[in-house]
């Protein structure tokens, strides 16, 4: 059974610092892993997608990478901004199944 | 507004009682999903469509839930005699059918907070 797992659950930074978020994966088959953030309240908003092919995307100031291998991916964002201040969620799908497995999440908040 | 709706927002019912959402997901997406999340947890896969098909179905999709999409367009969740462990967020989302990255990605829609008191 996959299971995803991100570290810390709660990270809070000064505005202005370039930060790392954790995600790891028990399977190695995975197919795609998407990184979300999600508001207090609210729904999910997809930041980026990674194919098992790629190994990071970009997107502004934000750049994800995977390492199959290692069964890990990252979220970096640079110069964080109070409005950074979410939750982060990263999820991976497996080949033949369409449904996400997500982990718990990191809460970040950026101090201004 | 093209992106995927839900409606309602929010839902407080008491136990016992049937509740039904709707999720309208984006319109050139033919694949549907539902998931649900409850406090500090990530979202929990309960069911997909391609089309109309329900393709895939959670083990946490007690006989109590049941899904549609009758016309491979909006989806409804039914969740019958409501019970206080029902309380979280449903969260429909969309994606393509075709190749690429494009269609794997999911949007998701803003959610619907049920509480069951």
């Amino acid at each position: 059974k996959q299971e995803v797992t991100q570290i810390p659950a709660a990270l809070s930074v000064p505005e202005g610092e370039n930060l790392v978020l954790n995600c790891s994966f028990t399977d190695s088959a995975i197919y795609n892993l998407q990184w979300f953030r999600q508001d207090p309240g609210k729904g999910l908003t997809s930041l980026l997608l990674i194919q098992s092919s790629q190994r990071e995307q970009t997107s502004g100031r934000l750049n994800a990478s995977l390492d199959k291998s290692s069964g890990r991916s990252t979220l970096y964002i640079a110069a964080s901004q109070p409005g950074d201040s979410a939750t982060y969620l990263c999820a991976d799908n497996q080949g033949g199944s369409e449904k996400l497995v997500f982990g718990k999440g990191t809460k970040l908040t950026v101090n201004p | 507004d093209t992106g995927v709706s839900q409606n309602p927002r929010h839902k407080i019912t008491k136990r016992g009682q049937n509740v039904t959402f709707r999720c309208d997901p984006i319109s050139e997406h033919n694949r549907l999903y539902w998931y649900r999340q409850t406090l500090g947890q990530g979202p929990e896969f309960l069911t997909y469509f391609q089309n109309e098909a329900q393709l895939e179905k959670s083990r946490l999709l007690s006989d109590r839930f049941s899904a549609e999409r009758p016309k491979g367009s909006f989806s409804t969740l039914e969740i019958q005699r409501t019970e206080q462990g029902d309380s979280a967020m449903y969260l429909c989302a969309s994606s393509l059918d075709g190749s690429g990255a494009a269609s794997y990605e999911q949007y998701f829609g803003p959610g619907t907070r049920l509480t069951v008191t």
